[in-house]
């Protein structure tokens, strides 16, 4: 069966630090695969989209990698700050629907 | 710019009412999307449409229905209520398919059901 799987539950780092967030995916052979922010009690708000054949995108302090062999995507946020704070989701089209990871907790300590 | 707007913010169901859940863009996105988000979990698919007058099922479609007769509106409807749709809902949007833009999401509808 396909599976969207993201190995954090929650990570916590302290600020300037570099957090690396996972999402590994099977049965899947996606195109594109996009990352999401998401506050408490709001919807997601869509931060990078990352083509099959990319090996990694970076906006601002925000660096995504692809890699389509091992199935896996790696999100890092560098000099990482409070308002960095959310929780950080994976997606994943199969065809024509978008699904998701259950997403990673990201707590940044002053 | 109004992006995806979702109606109401919240509602208190009883067992076995029936509500429809109103979501409508303005972005002129052919793709829309109805999500349930349960405390600590991601997001499921519940329903999408790639177009006017076409629907197809999700992950977890059991229990809901869904209608697409113009581009903007994409409402979901509850028949038989249970406490097991206690969620929250999210409707999204995006103007192509697999992947290729980003969704833009509501601010989501916290449904409960007593």
């Amino acid at each position: 069966s396909q599976k969207i799987e993201q190995n954090s539950e929650a990570l916590n780092i302290q600020e300037g630090k570099t957090a690396t967030l996972t999402c590994n995916y099977t049965n899947y052979s996606p195109a594109y695969l996009q990352w999401y922010r998401q506050d408490p009690g709001r919807g997601p708000v869509f931060l990078l989209l990352i083509r099959e054949n990319e090996k990694e995108k970076r906006k601002e302090r925000l660096k995504v990698t692809f890699d389509t062999t091992l199935k896996q995507s790696l999100f890092h946020i560098t000099a990482s700050q409070p308002a960095d704070s959310a929780t950080y989701l994976c997606a994943l089209y199969n065809n024509n629907d978008m699904r998701f990871g259950a997403g990673t907790r990201l707590t940044v300590k002053p | 710019n109004a992006g995806v707007t979702q109606t109401p913010k919240f509602r208190i169901l009883k067992i076995g009412q029936s509500m429809t859940l109103q979501c409508t863009q303005d972005m002129n996105h052919n793709y829309m999307y109805w999500y349930r988000q349960d405390p600590g979990m991601g997001l499921k698919l519940i329903y999408y449409s790639v177009g006017a007058g076409i629907t197809d099922k999700g992950e977890v479609p059991n229990g809901y229905n869904v209608s697409r007769s113009t581009t903007e509106d994409f409402p979901l409807r509850l028949e038989l209520a249970a406490p097991s749709q206690t969620s929250v809902y999210f409707c999204a949007s995006s103007y192509s398919a697999r992947g290729a833009t980003e969704a833009f999401f509501g601010q989501g509808t916290r449904l409960t059901v007593v």
